[in-house]
């Protein structure tokens, strides 16, 4: 079974539209981290976000927020007001110590974002 | 500036050679990895050093060799058992802050895309 599932392969919006990549995990660890990277055309990774199991906040950082649900094991990824820089594929990661690999990321497949304008 | 360089950009192999991308980081982080991208497909683990002269295997260690002679440097041999080389293959590299670097957040090389002719 997959531990990190981007059920959304593909999502298209029209700029200045509000889109959710959503992202749900599995671990039977109590204490885990979860990240959004963003992965632009170029290829790189550009971290955006990290949340420790132990932090449900909600985090807001200008157009981009994320709702964080322990009880649903979900870490949704919302932009605001899309912008056609914002294309591009997205991934959520999960960092456990099951296993003795504590460092490690196990990524989910993505999700790809088409902004239009 | 501080990051990590990854070269060459584009790689071209003929069947049955070994051929090795090369990987630096210049922001002294202790550990350095190897991930693996196919298309619409997440990363996944190849190798993985958190220390000088030591180095684990990932999820898909067979056909790769790796080496940590300096905190710097982490070049990845993709060898002629590697049976599916053509893919893109990102390093990145991150500060060890927890005990066996749980959690601790992966900053990412721009990528090297091999293609076997």
């Amino acid at each position: 079974a997959q531990k990190v599932t981007q059920a959304q392969t593909e999502i298209s919006v029209v700029e200045k539209e509000d889109v959710t990549l959503d992202c749900v995990y599995e671990t039977r660890d109590t204490t885990y981290y979860l990240f959004w990277y963003k992965q632009p055309p170029s290829g790189e990774l550009v971290f955006l976000i990290r949340r420790n199991s132990f932090d449900e906040q909600n985090e807001i950082s200008g157009r981009y927020s994320w709702n964080f649900q322990k009880s649903t094991s979900s870490f949704n990824f919302t932009i605001t007001a899309s912008q056609v820089v914002d294309s591009a594929v997205y991934f959520c990661a999960l960092s456990e110590a099951d296993g003795g690999s504590q460092g490690n990321l196990i990524f989910g497949k993505g999700t790809k974002l088409s902004v239009k304008p | 500036d501080g990051g990590i360089t990854q070269s060459p950009k584009y790689l071209f192999r003929k069947e049955g050679q070994n051929v090795t991308l090369s990987c630096e980081q210049n922001l002294n982080h202790d550990a350095m990895y190897w991930y693996r991208q196919d298309p619409g497909q997440g990363l996944r683990l190849i190798y993985y050093s958190q220390i000088v002269n030591d180095f684990q295997k990932g999820d898909i260690a067979e056909g790769y060799s790796v080496s940590r002679e300096k905190k710097e440097s982490f070049p990845l041999t993709v060898t002629s058992a590697q049976k599916n080389p053509t893919a893109f293959y990102l390093c990145a590299s991150s500060i060890i802050v927890h005990s066996g670097g749980l959690g601790d957040t992966q900053y990412f090389g721009p990528g090297t895309r091999l293609t076997v002719l």
